[in-house]
């Protein structure tokens, strides 16, 4: 079975600072990984995805992810972080082997403050 | 504008009644999936229906239901044997190729009075 981990509850960042929040995962084939954004009682936003190629993903309001195979890790970055960015982020994945099944992590709520 | 749509916004339930979330897409999204959140909390996964006329129980799928009579549309019935319904609830829906991102609806917020 397909899984993720999102071993941080809560990240706290001074402003300008870069950011990391923590993604790894678990598939029995090829991981297609994803990241969303959640706002308070908003849906989620997608911000950015691996399937293939350079390990270094980069995607909306100047985020990025770095894929490791050997690590099974798929990390949420930014070089430097804007109190705006304050919200709950999700990890996701979905296994071409598993039926295309989207599973989510637990989420990490980022806190950046000014 | 394509897009995933949920209502009601804010929906409230009287203790005993059964109420029905509606989703729809016009994204020609074939999956169709329903979550819960409860405050704080990650996704858990009720439903999901990977085609019409088919769906599967996620991991809390007790006290809800479902239906898949067409591609656009995945309503959620929450029936009184849910007992702590209260929750936001939110619709997502996908392609079948496992390299493509979920889109969300806004979610719903149901609240037990």
């Amino acid at each position: 079975a397909q899984s993720v981990a999102q071993p941080e509850d809560q990240v706290n960042v001074a402003e300008g600072n870069p950011l990391t929040v923590k993604c790894t995962y678990s598939v029995s084939g090829n991981p297609y990984l994803f990241w969303y954004v959640q706002y308070p009682n908003r849906g989620l936003q997608f911000l950015l995805k691996y399937i293939t190629g350079d390990n270094l993903v980069k995607g909306s309001y100047g985020f990025e992810a770095e894929f490791n195979k050997s690590q099974t890790s798929f990390h949420l970055k930014k070089p430097s972080a804007l109190v705006s960015d304050s919200a709950l982020y999700f990890c996701a994945v979905r296994d071409g082997n598993a039926g295309n099944m989207l599973t989510f992590g637990g989420g990490t709520r980022l806190m950046v403050k000014p | 504008d394509g897009g995933i749509t949920q209502s009601p916004k804010y929906l409230f339930r009287k203790e005993g009644q059964n109420v029905t979330l509606s989703c729809e897409q016009n994204l020609n999204h074939d999956a169709m999936y329903w979550y819960r959140q409860d405050p704080g909390q990650g996704l858990r996964l009720i439903y999901y229906s990977q085609i019409v006329n088919d769906f599967q129980k996620g991991d809390i799928a007790e006290g809800y239901s479902v239906s898949r009579e067409k591609k656009e549309s995945f309503p959620l019935t929450v029936t009184s044997a849910q007992k702590n319904p209260t929750a936001f609830y939110l619709c997502a829906s996908t392609r079948p190729n496992a390299y493509t991102e979920a889109f969300f609806g806004q979610g719903t917020r149901l609240t037990v009075v």
